[in-house]
């Protein structure tokens, strides 16, 4: 079955240490987002990219960084200059790259708690 | 992105339509209107989407008003299983969907 996967479910790790977030894909789709979702709200665009090799920063980029080496694969890393990295994390994915005409799809996420 | 705006939550019982307003008075011409739903501790996961025409697929029906000024999710018969965080979202020119807090619905038997 076609779809998301984004591993761990949940992670903990200790204040100070960077984390990395994996996220594939096997849909063949060229854009891929990371959102961030804190209890009791929306969703907050981390970073997207549009084709392998390229990537935009989205609204709440500091304290992150990604990569985009395959087509397939979006790794987030939290690094220790976030300084409220505890959250929900979700990873999307769409055939297109303008947000109104196509779909997004979302992997399950992983909660991460940093203490 | 045009700012939309959802009651914080809603309820139906089991069995009965579900109308969820979605209200984009500064909408543009070009904005797409958009519903993602949440269900607990998930990703979200896609609705439907619009322009100008009423849209139906298995999921649901949206309902956009003729000045566009508004719109509604409709589900026709609720299911326990369709209690999540309902989103509507405007899209013109952007890359990604700006999320608000969307409506929560509870689905009592």
């Amino acid at each position: 079955d076609g779809g998301i996967t984004q591993s761990p479910k949940y992670l903990f790790r200790k204040e100070g240490q960077n984390v990395t977030l994996s996220c594939e894909q096997n849909l063949n789709h060229d854009a891929m987002y990371w959102y961030r979702q804190d209890p009791g709200q929306g969703l907050r665009l981390i970073y997207y990219s549009q084709i392998v090799n390229d990537f935009q920063k989205g609204d709440i980029a500091e304290g992150y960084s990604v990569s985009r080496e395959k087509k397939e694969s979006f790794p987030l890393t939290v690094t220790s200059a976030q300084k409220n990295p505890t959250a929900f994390y979700l990873c999307a994915s769409s055939t297109g790259t303008l947000a109104r005409s196509y779909e997004q799809y979302f992997g399950p996420g992983t909660r991460l708690t940093v203490t | 992105d045009a700012k939309t705006t959802q009651p914080n939550s809603m309820e139906s019982n089991e069995e009965e339509p579900v109308h969820l307003p979605c209200n984009h008075s500064t909408i543009s011409g070009t904005d797409y209107i958009h519903w993602y739903r949440q269900l607990p501790s998930q990703g979200p996961e896609y609705v439907i989407h619009g322009l100008t025409s009423n849209v139906n697929n298995r999921m649901a029906s949206l309902a956009i008003a003729e000045d566009r000024k508004s719109s509604t999710l409709i589900l026709h018969r609720a299911t326990l299983r369709d209690a999540a965080v309902y989103y509507c979202i405007l899209s013109n020119s952007g890359y990604a969907l700006n999320f608000g807090k969307g409506t929560s619905l509870l689905v009592t038997p």
